[in-house]
């Protein structure tokens, strides 16, 4: 299964500011997926990121709030803009691989918004 | 939006018993997984289990799935307290249309006490 490396691990950020949220997965990859998990909540899908494609954002997610880049089959970024405390979460990025398997998860990104 | 429904939503025992745990969810799927967190960290798949199989194994694993009512346990044997994590069970829908994405539930806190 694919190894994925998710930048930072941790941060505590200033409200208004941004944060950006780097995965590099060391195999190519056609989907990225995006999650958010919500103090003791459980994971929220929050937009599907294609190489050479604008992301898809799920009901309640927006660009301009969770701007997504994906540059190539290996590295995705999220960045959570304008940052308010309802934004402490963990972040997770993920990928898979048809239906056999399962998918492998970033370490996440604890995100704290003071 | 949710998909799966975990039950209980914490539990506790002591090392060496079983842990069970149930899910439900309300669509079709192509198969169910389960996942651990461990504190907040990154997830990681455990097992799947396709539409087609009622039940699966893997070491101390066991897993069973009834679509006819939409529901699937997850049995840990001879737990440890290495075993204390969130547990979360996901559908895959398939790859057509937007069934490509995993959906959690709600997930159960398991605690083995040594």
């Amino acid at each position: 299964s694919a190894v994925i490396s998710q930048k930072p691990s941790r941060d505590i950020c200033q409200r208004g500011t941004s944060l950006t949220i780097q995965c590099q997965v060391d195999s190519q990859v056609t989907m990225m997926f995006w999650y958010r998990q919500q103090p003791g909540q459980s994971l929220t899908l929050i937009a599907t990121a294609n190489q050479g494609s604008e992301a898809t954002y799920e009901s309640g997610f927006v660009i301009d709030k969770f701007p997504i880049s994906r540059p190539n089959l290996t590295f995705s970024t999220l960045t959570v803009s304008n940052l308010s405390p309802e934004d402490s979460s963990i972040y997770l990025c993920s990928v898979g691989r048809y239906e056999a398997y399962g998918y492998t998860f970033g370490s996440g990104t604890r995100l704290t918004v003071v | 939006s949710q998909q799966g429904e975990e039950d209980p939503q914490a539990l506790s025992i002591q090392e060496g018993e079983n842990a069970t745990m149930n899910c439900s969810y309300k669509t079709s799927i192509n198969n169910l997984q389960w996942y651990r967190q461990n504190s907040g960290r990154g997830l990681v798949h455990l097992i799947l289990i396709r539409s087609n199989e009622r039940e699966k194994h893997s070491g101390r694993l066991r897993v069973t799935l009834d679509t006819s009512k939409k529901s699937s346990s997850l049995l840990i044997t001879a737990s440890r307290a290495a075993d204390t994590a969130s547990y979360f069970c996901a559908t895959w829908g398939g790859s057509g249309g937007s069934n490509y994405k995993l959906t959690f539930g709600k997930g159960t806190l398991l605690t083995v006490n040594p």
